[in-house]
Order: structure tokens, then sequence, then C-alpha cells
């Protein structure tokens, strides 16, 4: 139990373009989730908490227009990276919150890059 | 400010041998502490949790920590470590006035050797 998605785990794309990620807990519903970016080699920044039927709560330094997070339903949170540069190539990850059991499960993760 | 300290960064052992990493959290209630893993380019999985009565939790994999107030510390341990378990660790602690937040460590690569 307890399974987190991400689409899609690959993507490329051009400067400029806007790139759609998803974030599905698979066996649970997630009243919270996060997401966070990964540089190589170094720890999970957290970039927002994402709270069903209302707007995410975005944390300092994190541009909020620059990373949109829409979380509609109590299983699917998505990140839009909208008119994405070179320097938001990353790794992102997604996580949800098994309310229950207070504790968040992974997704495995979407590499990100932009050409 | 809550925070979470990994000392080592990366650690080396053999096929067989025992393992502990540390970590050390600072907070100023009783934490919700947590061991996840990672592999190379894959998501978090966890390992172990702690939020209250007894102080040694036992995990997946074969894992236990250990929570000492006292020293402010959750460290992982494992009796006899498996070329597999070679990934990165991170220790982190959550409030429970946070919102679930989590406070990741900076991480410990660990290496294992034949």
């Amino acid at each position: 139990g307890a399974v987190v998605s991400q689409h899609p785990s690959w993507v490329i794309c051009k400067s400029g373009t806007s790139v759609k990620i998803e974030c599905r807990s698979l066996d649970f519903q997630a009243t919270t989730m996060f997401w966070y970016r990964q540089f190589p080699k170094q720890s999970l920044m957290l970039m927002a908490t994402s709270n069903e039927g209302s707007k995410a709560t975005y944390e300092q330094g994190v541009e909020k227009d620059k990373f949109l997070i829409n979380h509609a339903s109590l299983t699917l949170s998505t990140l839009t990276v909208t008119s994405a540069h070179p320097e938001d190539s990353s790794f992102y990850i997604c996580s949800a919150e098994e309310t229950t059991r207070e504790t968040q499960y992974f997704g495995p993760g979407t590499r990100l890059l932009v050409l | 400010a809550q925070s979470v300290t990994q000392p080592d960064i990366h650690i080396t052992v053999s096929e067989g041998a025992s393992l502990e990493l540390r970590c050390n959290y600072s907070y100023g209630a009783t934490p919700y502490l947590f061991w996840y893993v990672q592999s190379p380019g894959q998501g978090l999985q966890l390992l172990l949790k702690y939020f209250s009565g007894d102080t040694l939790v036992q995990g997946i994999k074969g894992f236990e920590a250990e929570f000492k107030r006292s020293q402010s510390s959750f460290n992982l341990r494992k009796p006899s470590v498996h070329w597999s378990d070679a990934a990165e660790y991170f220790c982190a602690v959550a409030g429970n006035n946070q919102g679930g937040k989590l406070i990741f460590g900076q991480g410990t690569e660990l290496s294992v050797k034949p």
C-alpha cells in the first residue's frame, strides 16, 4: 500500500515551453501533497505544500507564477513549470501524506531537462 | 529553528559488516523522525519512523533506529549490510504542528564493498 506515482519520469523540453508533472496517490487519499526539487548529490528542497481544493503554500524563494501547483482531487496534484529555462533542469519529486499514518510517501521523481 | 544533521556525507562498509548512520536533530518538542532511502534516480522509500513509544524502532530490510532524546539522535543501524543497501540515506524530522512538512538532513551516501 501507500504507492505514489509520477508522470512523466523523464521529460526534455525546449526553453520557453511549459511542462506539467503529475503526482498521484494510487491506493490512498491525500489531502496534502508536497513538491520537492533535488539537485545532484544534494538533499531535497521543499518547494510547496499542496492542499486539496485550496491554493498551494510556497516556500520562501520559490516563484509561484513559475511553478504552478494544482491539487484538484484527493489523489492528484500537478506541478507546471511555466516558461522553462535551463536553470529549471532538475529532479522533481512529489510526496503524498497518508493522513491516518501521518507519513509522507514519495513518488519516483521526474527528471526535467530544459534545452 | 528545526534542523537535521547527518555528519557523514559518505560511508563505505564491507558487505556483511554492521552499519550505523548518524542523525542528530534540533527541535523544540518531541519530533516525528523518519529514515528514507533513495536509490540513484529514484524517489524515496520509507525505511522506518518514530512517533512515540518504544525508542527502538524496527523497519524494513532489516534496518532499525533508536531514538535518544538526551542526545537528540536517531541513528540508523543494520547488523549485516548487503550490496543492495548501497544508496543515499536521508534522515528527516517533522513536527506535529508543522503541517506535515519534513526537514531533511543532507544525506549519507553508503557504498558497500565486496
